[in-house]
């Protein structure tokens, strides 16, 4: 069974840095692509990044709206996902989720999420 | 960034069907692939694959979910609608980065 459990989340000031964590079991890891998105309360997911398999160089994207503060790294021993997460600002504030992807960006598993709130 | 627009909420009956769009600001169509996705998210829930490449259903859904469509427009169907369908659906594009989402349809129950 395919499992993505994140953790990390809670409550960080505003500037302030956070790493979020997702462990993966159930599939080959380094297969995949995996995927950080982000959904405010009450809004639409949001696309942050994704990290390559093994195949493609394990190479990263990002969405410009994070580009440069958030970053994504794996530990293909572990089968650990991260996001590094720098500057946070009040509207970072989300349920974080990681989700692994099949051919063409097709987000096939998602974890239960973890909360991030940015608040003084 | 393509922008992927749905109407925000649909009521439908129990056991009639529903049908939601998604409207894309450019198309998302290659040669090869019609690279729309939806998503179903209840409440309190992570989003769940249903159909992936605009037809194709998703490894354990039911078959009262379809879908279908090309280039910018596409369609969801749930034939016939249950009470567990309550939720909110996502179209999701991979046509290009930044991968990007609708900003979804709440199905509701008339």
């Amino acid at each position: 069974e395919v499992k993505l459990l994140e953790s990390g989340g809670g409550l960080v000031q505003p500037g302030g840095s956070m790493r979020l964590s997702c462990a993966a079991s159930g599939f080959t890891f380094t297969d995949f692509y995996m995927y950080w998105i982000r959904q405010p309360a009450g809004k639409a997911p949001e696309w942050l990044g994704f990290i390559r398999n093994k195949a493609n160089g394990y190479t990263t994207e990002y969405n410009p709206s994070v580009k440069g503060r958030f970053t994504i790294s794996r530990d293909n021993t572990q089968n650990m996902l991260y996001l590094q997460m720098n500057t946070l600002r009040a509207e970072d504030t989300a349920t974080y989720y990681c989700a692994r992807a099949q051919l063409t960006h097709v987000m096939d598993a998602w974890g239960q999420g973890a909360s991030v709130t940015v608040s003084s | 960034d393509i922008v992927l627009t749905q109407s925000p909420a649909l009521a439908v009956s129990l056991g009639q069907r529903a049908t939601i769009s998604c409207r894309a600001s450019q198309s998302v169509s290659t040669s090869s692939y019609n690279l729309m996705h939806w998503y179903q998210q209840k409440p309190g829930e992570q989003p769940k694959l249903l159909i992936y490449d605009a037809s194709n259903l998703a490894s354990g859904i039911p078959v009262r979910f379809s879908g279908s469509g090309s280039g910018t427009d596409f369609t969801l169907t749930i034939n016939p609608v249950q009470a567990d369908d309550i939720a909110t659906y996502y179209c999701q594009q991979s046509r290009e980065l930044p991968l990007t989402f609708g900003s979804g349809t709440k199905l509701e129950i008339k």
